[in-house]
C-alpha cells in the first residue's frame, strides 16, 4: 500500500521569506511523486513532479521540490515566498507498480503573511 | 484553466436519493479519474477510466459507479446517497500511454454535492 504523510497542518511565513512544505511517502515500488496547489473553492492545481532524473525538480510559479530517496521524502520549497502563494497544498505519490491512482497527503495550508 | 470541466458545481440532494456527476476531459486525454474529497481532507481516489472501462478502483463502495464515453467524458454515480457522501468531487484527465503509465493528472474545479 502507498501513502503519503504532510506532517504540518499549517505553515506559516513571512512574504520575502523561503518556504518549505514537507511531504514523505511510502510506496513498495518506484515512487511518482507531486505537487498540487488547492485555492478555496477550486480544484487541484498541478505544480510539478518528480518521475525520474535529477533529484530538484523545478515547477509553475517559482516553485521547486527536492526528492530524497533515502528519506523518502519530497519537500516543497520556494526560495522567497508571495501573499498570493496562501493555500493549501497536496503532495502525492503514484505507485506505477500499484496502478495508476494517485495517494494525497492530508494536506498543508501555507499562510503567508505581509 | 486547466481544460477540465465539471458540472454541475453544486448540488444538493437528499438522504437516499441518487446524483449523477459530469466530466469533460482535457483534449487529448484518454483517462479519467474521479476523487472525493471531504471537508479538511486530502482527496480519495475513487476510480478511474480508461477506453470506457473500469481499470482500478479505491476503497469505496458498489454504490458509486461511472461510465466513460467515447469522446472520453465521464459522469460519476452515486446512489442511496448518505450524509457522509458530502464533499467536493473531483474528476482528473490524463493520458494513458500503451504502456499503462499515466501523465499527470489535471484536475476540473468539482462539484460541491451537499446531502441533506
Amino acid at each position: 500500500a502507498q501513502s503519503v504523510a504532510q506532517p504540518e497542518d499549517q505553515v506559516n511565513v513571512a512574504e520575502g521569506n523561503p518556504l518549505t512544505v514537507k511531504c514523505t511517502y511510502s510506496v513498495s515500488g518506484n515512487p511518482y511523486l507531486f505537487w498540487y496547489v488547492q485555492y478555496p473553492n477550486r480544484g487541484l492545481q498541478f505544480l510539478l513532479k518528480y518521475i525520474t532524473g535529477d533529484n530538484l525538480v523545478k515547477g509553475s510559479y517559482g516553485f521547486e521540490a527536492e526528492f530524497n530517496k533515502s528519506q523518502t521524502s519530497f519537500h516543497l520549497k520556494k526560495p522567497s515566498a508571495l501573499v498570493s502563494d496562501s493555500a493549501l497544498y497536496f503532495c502525492a505519490v503514484r505507485d506505477w507498480d500499484a496502478g495508476n491512482m494517485l495517494t494525497f497527503g492530508g494536506g498543508t495550508r501555507l499562510m503567508v503573511k505581509p | 484553466e486547466t481544460g477540465v470541466t465539471q458540472s454541475p458545481t453544486h448540488l444538493i440532494k437528499t438522504r437516499g436519493q441518487q446524483v449523477t456527476l459530469r466530466c469533460s476531459s482535457q483534449s487529448g486525454h484518454n483517462t479519467v479519474s474521479w476523487y472525493q474529497q471531504a471537508l479538511g481532507q486530502g482527496p480519495q481516489f475513487i476510480f478511474q477510466y480508461y477506453r470506457e472501462e473500469e481499470n482500478g478502483r479505491g476503497n469505496f463502495p458498489p454504490r458509486f459507479s461511472g461510465l466513460q464515453f467515447p469522446n472520453y467524458s465521464s459522469e460519476l454515480n452515486v446512489n442511496a446517497l448518505e450524509l457522509d457522501d458530502s464533499a467536493l468531487y473531483l474528476c482528473a484527465s490524463s493520458s494513458q500511454s500503451t504502456r499503462g503509465m499515466n501523465t499527470e493528472a489535471f484536475f476540473g474545479q468539482g462539484t460541491r454535492l451537499t446531502v441533506v
